[in-house]
């Protein structure tokens, strides 16, 4: 009964480098979403997909910054040229059937330094 | 535009006493509401809901209240115990999950 699995945990990068965060869903569920969390900071809502398809992207940086979650295998957020800005936790989440009072669940996060 | 607040960044409680965590929001769209938890290094837990048709929604030592007038809603626990120590996180959504809004979050810190 996995949950939503994240990974890696820890990703360090030096900045101008690509950094690539994974995520598979929970079983059943088609909805998935980014979150990022900066030091001292609340979740900020990025993107929102399903499958070959970005719903909502409003939460996301217009430049350097992209998501996808393809037909088969996770979702992946992709960070270009990373800047020493970017270093956060990010929290993918999903979530089945959307109507209204679907709960989100949400993976361990993974945590990007760009050094 | 922060649609949801929490106001208080901490709360110290101590342990056996109630621990109310507050939550303020702007957008009248929002329909429902929950309450994560979250440890260091961990992802949010979900913890609680609520849905706009209601007021209250109890779950063991948790109780969240909605006042849809205020725009308000908080999060009870009682008894506090130390594993409770956490950052609490209010969230909102309208309709569908697309656009789901966190608070900054609340650390509760209940001492033993």
């Amino acid at each position: 009964n996995a949950g939503v699995m994240q990974n890696p945990r820890h990703l360090v990068r030096r900045r101008g480098q690509e950094a690539r965060l994974r995520c598979s869903p929970m079983k059943g569920h088609s909805h998935v979403y980014w979150y990022r969390q900066l030091p001292e900071e609340g979740l900020k809502f990025m993107v929102y997909l399903q499958k070959e398809n970005i719903i909502d992207e409003s939460g996301m940086p217009k430049e350097r910054f992209s998501a996808e979650f393809p037909k088969e295998g996770p979702s992946i957020l992709r960070i270009q040229q990373v800047v020493r800005g970017d270093s956060a936790a990010y929290f993918c989440a999903s979530s089945g059937i959307i109507n209204s009072g679907n709960t989100i669940y949400f993976g361990e996060g993974s945590w990007l330094t760009v050094v | 535009d922060q649609q949801v607040k929490q106001n208080s960044p901490s709360l110290s409680v101590q342990e056996g006493r109630i621990s109310i965590l507050n939550c303020d929001y702007t957008n009248s769209m929002f329909d429902y509401f929950l309450w994560y938890k979250k440890y260091p290094a961990e992802g949010p837990t979900f913890l609680i809901s609520i849905s706009s048709i209601k007021d209250k929604n109890e779950d063991g030592r948790f109780t969240v209240f909605l006042n849809k007038s205020a725009k308000h809603l908080s999060l009870h626990i009682v008894p506090s115990q130390p594993g409770d120590s956490a950052v609490y996180f209010c969230a909102a959504s309208a309709g569908n999950n697309n656009d789901m809004r966190f608070g900054a979050g609340t650390r509760l810190t209940v001492k033993p």
